[in-house]
């Protein structure tokens, strides 16, 4: 199985400012076609998850540009410039080039 | 608008059997592959079990491979989770997802299932 490792955030952070969540897959997640099979999904508190970027760098309808995905075929940063109060949540990381369908353990938004 | 709605949880003994169903509305769920997802309390997220479109293939991890089962009726817009030999490590919400492309777009508002004696 591919294991997703994501990393930690320096919580709380100060509204305004920019935070930066990494994942690391144990497998590159580069397809055949070109495509990175990585995606990023925000758990709002008390909510279901929603999809934020796939493709590794493709941001979901309605998602804000304050979002933005990047990364190689095993390293991958989800960087949100500005951070407001609605970003706070859990983010995860899941890859989607291979079964089982794997998820990071999730990394915590908190503002200050 | 697309809307995905679970139900068919609640409280189970262990080794007892359960049947989730999500009703989709808002797309037409036919060209759709749809997929089940889970959260034990507190915990992240794990895949559960996919279907394809038609339904004629169906996917699942090793953890519940043999156990569970994915269906689909295609004119009812319902999908089914089939969840036998239940164990007390099933205990979680069960998020019903939509497969867009290689991504789960969609997700419904979850139903809890507890195994517990």
């Amino acid at each position: 199985d591919i294991v997703m490792t994501q990393g930690a955030l320096p919580n709380p952070v100060p509204s305004g400012e920019s935070a930066s969540i990494t994942c690391q897959s144990s497998k590159s997640l580069l397809h055949s076609n070109g495509k990175t099979y990585l995606n990023w999904y925000l758990q709002r508190p008390g909510q279901s998850p929603q999809l934020l970027i796939y493709w590794m760098s493709t941001r979901a309808s309605g998602v804000s540009d304050r979002f933005s995905g990047s990364g190689s075929g095993t390293d991958f940063t989800l960087k949100i410039s500005s951070v407001e109060a609605e970003d706070v949540g859990v983010y995860y990381c899941q890859q989607f080039l291979e079964y089982p369908r794997t998820f990071g353990a999730g990394t915590k938004l908190e503002l200050k | 608008e697309v809307q995905l709605v679970e139900t068919g949880g609640g409280l189970v003994q262990p080794g007892r059997s359960l049947k989730l169903s999500c009703v989709a509305s808002g797309f037409t769920f036919n060209n759709y592959w749809m997929s089940w997802t889970r959260q034990a309390p507190g915990k992240g997220l794990e895949w559960v079990a996919s279907i394809t479109n038609s339904g004629g293939s169906t996917y699942y991890p090793d953890s519940v491979k043999g156990r569970f089962t994915i269906s689909r009726d295609n004119a009812q817009n319902t999908l089914y989770l089939q969840m036998n030999s239940l164990r007390s490590e099933d205990t979680a919400t069960y998020y019903c997802t939509r497969r867009g492309g290689h991504y789960f777009d969609y997700w419904g508002q979850g139903v809890m299932v507890t195994v517990s004696s």
